[in-house]
């Protein structure tokens, strides 16, 4: 399975200030996703991002608050922008490994406080 | 009704025991079934994938699939505390373009 990291691991952060999260693969995908996860509740996919394409963003997530770039099939940055206490979160890069099954992988996450 | 369904939970079971978590899904065109295990703080983890119907069983675990009744299950065998968890059923297409759904998840308690 595809190993992928991701910085920071957690953050705490000022409303009003933006924050960069960066996924990084150890091989070469085609699809990556980016996804939310607050306590104790379930995944929410904010937005799928493939390389050479714009990003595809679900219902209630616009580019504008949360942009993100991928340049090339190894990595890929979410921004949340502008945060407010409410994008206090888990953050989790996720890549689908191409297939049998078309199997998807989680990276650690990223625990990010906004005060 | 959701793409996904399964019980939130706490399923309890003594340490052991055969525990055994449900899903249903709602796309008859589901190809791909997947569980995922989520310690408390920590990441999804795939543990099974399974396409045809029938039993897939890898050590403790077992994955059952029911394409008819859009059902599919996983039985963990002699469970163990370290197997508490919550367990993510999620689905997919297995063609270009068609995301992964992901269930709510299962909290699953196993007591010693």
């Amino acid at each position: 399975s595809a190993v992928i990291s991701q910085k920071p691991s957690r953050d705490i952060c000022q409303r009003g200030t933006s924050l960069t999260i960066q996924c990084q693969v150890d091989s070469q995908v085609t699809m990556m996703f980016w996804y939310r996860q607050q306590p104790g509740q379930s995944l929410t996919l904010i937005a799928t991002a493939n390389q050479g394409s714009e990003a595809t963003y679900e219902s209630g997530f616009v580019i504008d608050k949360f942009p993100i770039s991928r340049p090339n099939l190894t990595f890929s940055t979410l921004t949340v922008s502008n945060m407010s206490p409410e994008d206090s979160s888990i953050y989790l890069c996720s890549v689908e490994q191409r297939g049998v099954y078309n199997e998807q992988f989680f990276g650690p996450g990223t625990r990010l406080t906004v005060l | 009704q959701k793409e996904v369904e399964q019980n939130s939970g706490p399923l309890s079971v003594p340490e052991g025991a055969i525990a055994s978590l449900n899903c249903t899904y709602s796309d008859r065109v589901s190809q791909s079934f997947f569980w995922y295990r989520q310690y408390s703080g920590k990441s999804p983890e795939l543990i099974m994938s399974i396409y045809s119907n029938g039993d897939k069983e890898d050590g403790r675990f077992t994955a059952q699939l029911n394409k008819a009744s859009q059902y599919v299950s996983l039985l963990i065998r002699d469970s163990q505390p370290s197997d508490s968890a919550t367990y993510l059923c999620a689905v997919n297409r297995n063609t270009g373009g068609f995301k992964t759904i992901f269930g709510a998840g299962t909290r699953l308690f196993v007591k010693a």
